[in-house]
C-alpha cells in the first residue's frame, strides 16, 4: 500500500543534542510537509518542500532545518533541542502544490522527548 | 485570513448514540474543507473532504459531513458511534496557494 512512513516512532534526545527525524513516502507526491503538534493542540506547519523548493514558515525557529535528498525522503533536523521542542512531529505529503486545495496524507508521527 | 473554530473541546457520547461535531470557518470564498481523525499517539487520517458539488459528503467509517454555505459550517455526523471512534477530530480548511488551517480539535469520548 502507498503510504507515508516515519521513523523512529519515538525518539528520546538530550537537551542540546542534535536529532534527526525521517519521513519517507511511496505515494510519489511532489510536496512534503513537516508539522509540530504539542499536546492537545492542532498541528502547526513548520515548512514544506515542493520538489526541491524549500518553503519555511515565518515563525519557524532557526533551530529547525529540513533536507529532502530525493522525492521519497525528507528529514527534520533539530540542531539544539530544548525542552519546549518535545512534541509529536508529523510528516505529510500532497500530490501537488495547490496548498490547501490538496488532500494531505499524514504519517503516524514521531514523538520526541527531550531530557 | 482563514480561521476555523470547533466550539466543542470535548464531547462524550454513549456507544450507539448519534454524533455531531461542529466546525465553523471564516473565509471570503468557499474553501476546501476536510475532516481528519487522530487516534492517541497516531497521525491524522482523512475522514472526508469537500471540494465542490453535493454538499453532503460521505466519508470512511460511516461518517458524513454537510457543507452549509449560509452558516459557514461543515459539521461532521455519524448516526451510531462505536467505541473505536474515540479520538481527536480536526476540521481543516484550505485554498489554492494557502496552507491548511486546522481547527483546535474536538476530543470524543465514548461511554460503553
Amino acid at each position: 500500500d502507498a503510504m507515508v512512513i516515519q521513523n523512529p516512532r519515538y525518539q528520546v534526545t538530550q537537551f542540546g543534542k542534535p536529532v534527526t527525524l525521517s519521513c519517507s513516502q511511496t505515494l510519489n507526491h511532489n510536496v512534503m510537509y513537516w508539522y509540530q503538534q504539542k499536546s492537545s493542540q492542532a498541528p502547526k506547519l513548520l515548512f514544506h518542500y515542493y520538489d526541491k523548493d524549500f518553503n519555511n514558515e515565518a515563525d519557524t525557529p532557526d533551530n529547525f532545518q529540513s533536507r529532502r535528498p530525493n522525492t521519497s525522503f525528507c528529514f527534520l533536523d533539530i540542531r539544539s533541542p530544548g525542552l519546549g521542542d518535545a512534541a509529536m512531529y508529523l510528516c505529510a505529503t500532497s500530490r501537488d502544490r495547490s496548498g490547501g486545495a490538496e488532500t494531505q496524507y499524514f504519517g503516524p508521527g514521531t514523538r520526541l522527548l527531550v531530557l | 485570513a482563514q480561521s476555523v473554530t470547533q466550539p466543542d473541546i470535548h464531547i462524550t457520547v454513549s456507544e450507539g448514540a448519534s454524533l455531531e461535531l461542529r466546525c465553523n470557518y471564516s473565509y471570503g470564498a468557499t474553501p476546501y474543507l476536510f475532516w481528519y481523525v487522530q487516534s492517541p499517539g497516531q497521525g491524522l487520517q482523512l475522514l472526508l473532504k469537500y471540494f465542490s458539488g453535493d454538499t453532503l459528503v460521505q466519508g470512511i467509517k460511516g461518517f458524513e459531513a454537510e457543507f452549509k454555505r449560509s452558516q459557514s459550517s461543515f459539521n461532521l455526523r455519524k448516526p451510531s458511534v462505536h467505541w473505536s471512534d474515540a479520538a481527536e477530530y480536526f476540521c481543516a480548511v484550505g485554498d489554492y496557494g494557502q496552507n491548511f488551517v486546522f481547527g483546535p480539535g474536538t476530543r470524543l469520548s465514548v461511554l460503553p
